[in-house]
């Protein structure tokens, strides 16, 4: 079946950067583009970039510009975010999930990333 | 470009139904039928309801339907359960924001 598997909680200090992996499987991973989608604690979902398996091309929300990198492995089947520059606001659940037009269709089961001073 | 705008809250007794509104701009969801629905429970990712506006994907009961009207979108559910009491967030294409979010309503069955 399909499904995406993200990697383990991380804890960062201000200042450093992390990269979060998204392994899908069950697929042809070129087919579905891969959205990351993040959520504060008590707060809601927001979108922060996608990025189309088959080309490599990228889209970013306008606040994450320069800050957000999304790569991808086509041998391993896996996505990469990497944000830089944490401050203590990008303290999140970090979800990524698969789409063939703009409906997260799969999602993963979410990484905690905890942005310490 | 702003979230699209839902009410917190929501609330239903067993067996009734529920309407969650979800109201954006002649840029999102009035301009585009690609409005989808998410349910996420307490510490659980999201789950895809509804998607181009009215659609279900596999296994999603015929209980949950969307529709939309200019530019406002709705999700209905119906003959309400207890383990529909979840966080439902709507969204749509936005143009140059591939998905824009609404702030997301709290359903509560009583």
């Amino acid at each position: 079946q399909v499904q995406v598997v993200q990697s383990g909680a991380e804890v960062k200090k201000s200042g450093a950067s992390v990269r979060v992996s998204c392994r899908a499987s069950g697929y042809t991973f070129t087919n579905y583009y891969i959205h990351w989608v993040r959520q504060a604690p008590g707060h809601g979902l927001e979108w922060m970039a996608m990025i189309n398996p088959s080309g490599g091309s990228t889209t970013y929300a306008q606040k994450f510009q320069g800050r957000v990198t999304l790569t991808r492995d086509t041998s391993t089947s896996t996505v990469y975010m990497e944000i830089s520059s944490l401050r203590s606001e990008d303290t999140a659940v970090y979800y990524c999930a698969t789409s063939m037009v703009v409906a997260l269709g799969v999602w993963g089961q979410g990484t905690m990333v905890t942005v310490s001073s | 470009q702003s979230a699209l705008t839902q009410p917190p809250s929501a609330s239903g007794s067993p067996g009734q139904s529920v309407t969650i509104s979800c109201t954006g701009t002649s840029s999102d969801v009035g301009g585009y039928d690609y409005v989808s629905w998410y349910q996420q429970h307490p510490g659980k990712a999201p789950k895809l309801m509804i998607y181009e506006v009215t659609k279900r994907p596999s296994g999603v009961p015929d209980r949950f339907s969307g529709f939309k009207s200019g530019n406002t979108a709705s999700l209905i559910v119906s003959g309400l359960q207890t383990e529909d009491e979840a966080d439902y967030y709507c969204s749509s294409y936005a143009g140059t924001i591939p998905v824009l979010f609404g702030g997301g309503t709290k359903l509560t069955v009583l």
